[in-house]
């Protein structure tokens, strides 16, 4: 069982479409991390959301960190080619804050 | 600045042979972690290693092992390998700041395919 739930597993869309991609987990998390990792490299942090609540901004993808530390989403506006990647959450579950825990990760495809 | 390099990037062994990967971290971050991605179960934990020290040890058998140098470098091995264990294997270094908050910034990893 995946401490970190991230659906959906695959998601193929066209250019110019806006997509969400979630991450629950039964279990507070002190923090949470968004990767990109593409094909033959190590993945990629794009944000970091510490506070319960907390939405960040990167450009085009919005991040936010559910209230209860223990979902966060991730959504991108208007996907672009280069957007195409593995998506993965990863998380320092409370008591494990060593060791971080991912998500099974979302493949991303944006077709052009 | 350099970022977290590791070597081989791909190996090829026999079942019941042993590996050693190597991991450089950038330069100044103490803590490196090693992972195992894999396509059914994802990126695992393996352990993690502080000044020479390994803190951090994740769920997985005794013949996967590693250390780390005084120099910070690591390096992690595995012994009579299985077909299991075939995969991306990743390492992570970090400057260990705030608990729970800590960024890793992780290598290219090696792909180690096992017959």
């Amino acid at each position: 069982t995946q401490l970190l739930e991230q659906s959906p597993q695959f998601l193929s869309i066209q250019e110019g479409e806006n997509l969400t991609v979630y991450c629950n987990s039964s279990s507070v998390f002190s923090s949470l991390q968004w990767y990109r990792q593409e094909p033959g490299e190590g993945p990629v942090l794009l944000v970091t959301v510490v506070t319960g609540g907390e939405v960040k901004k990167l450009k085009r993808l919005t991040f936010q960190f559910g209230d209860a530390r223990k979902d966060s989403s991730l959504h991108i506006t208007a996907a672009q080619p280069g957007d195409t990647g593995l998506y993965l959450c990863a998380g320092y579950a409370s008591g494990s804050a060593r060791q971080l825990t991912f998500g099974s990760g979302t493949q991303l495809t944006v077709l052009p | 600045k350099a970022g977290v390099t590791q070597t081989p990037r791909y190996l090829i062994k026999t079942r019941g042979q042993q590996v050693t990967l190597s991991c450089s971290p950038i330069s100044g971050h103490r803590s490196v972690s090693w992972y195992q991605q894999t396509p059914g179960q994802g990126l695992q934990f393996l352990f993690e290693y502080f000044s020479e020290t390994q803190r951090n040890k994740g769920n997985f058998p005794g013949r996967f092992s590693g250390r780390q140098f005084s120099n910070s470098r690591s390096e992690m091995n595995v012994s009579t390998l299985e077909l299991g264990d075939s995969a991306l294997y990743l390492c992570a270094s970090s400057l260990q700041g705030a608990v729970g908050t800590d960024t890793q910034y992780f290598g290219p990893g090696t792909r180690l395919t096992v017959l």
